[in-house]
């Protein structure tokens, strides 16, 4: 029961690139989402699904687009990368019933 | 809207004292409350839940309704605990996917 992976744990983007954040998850969970965790914000999130084919916009989604074929994975894409986007991103699933969520190890991502 | 206020970004105690964090929240209906925990450069691990009224690592946090709060106290502070906490409220309702977090604290133990 490996629970939320996320890959790759480093990227480097030059502005104008563009490249997908991988999350999987291996507990069944119906809920994922993902935040954006920046100094003094705390975590912001960008995209949430509530389950496979089903997805919504968070506080933050601009530039970025989610898509959900399984329930099991919930890649993050990055149109066209700036340097507003420099952060740590976390993946994140959870049961329907409100027991919070587990989180992956993280990405950080820089975009020079 | 749902809002999870940490009034305090940074909260610095010695090693035995004693430690709160506070947290306070807005939200019309009945509300699940959580702590994450955050050691540095780790993921967010969950802490405690409100509906599970457990202690963890001598954590313990009560949820006061009347207040709208959830603190996190710890009788004698160790030096491991030094790490970032999160508040989160998740909705118990139709739209519980929705996880909103305070900002965070720092808190520092020293020795």
């Amino acid at each position: 029961n490996a629970g939320v992976t996320q890959t790759p744990k480093f990227q480097v983007l030059k502005t104008g690139q563009s490249m997908t954040l991988q999350c999987a998850q291996d507990m069944n969970h119906e809920y994922m989402s993902w935040y954006r965790q920046d100094p003094g914000m705390g975590l912001r999130l960008i995209h949430y699904s509530v389950g496979a084919g089903i997805t919504d916009q968070g506080e933050v989604p601009n530039g970025y687009n989610v898509s959900r074929s399984t329930t099991e994975d919930f890649p993050l894409r990055l149109l066209s990368a700036a340097p507003s986007q420099t952060s740590v991103y976390f993946c994140a699933s959870s049961r329907r019933e409100a027991y919070g969520y587990t989180f992956g190890s993280g990405t950080r991502l820089t975009v020079v | 809207a749902q809002r999870v206020t940490q009034p305090e970004k940074l909260l610095s105690v010695f090693k035995g004292a004693p430690v709160e964090l506070k947290c306070n929240y807005s939200y019309s209906g009945s509300p699940e409350l959580f702590w994450y925990v955050q050691y540095s450069r780790q993921r967010l691990q969950l802490l405690l839940r409100h509906i599970s009224r457990e202690s963890i690592k001598g954590f313990t946090a009560d949820l006061n309704k009347g207040e709208t709060s959830f603190h996190l106290k710890k009788p004698f502070a160790q030096e491991e605990d030094s790490a970032m906490y999160y508040c989160a409220l998740q909705n118990s309702g139709g739209s519980n996917y929705k996880l909103t977090f305070g900002k965070g604290t720092l808190l520092t133990v020293n020795p």
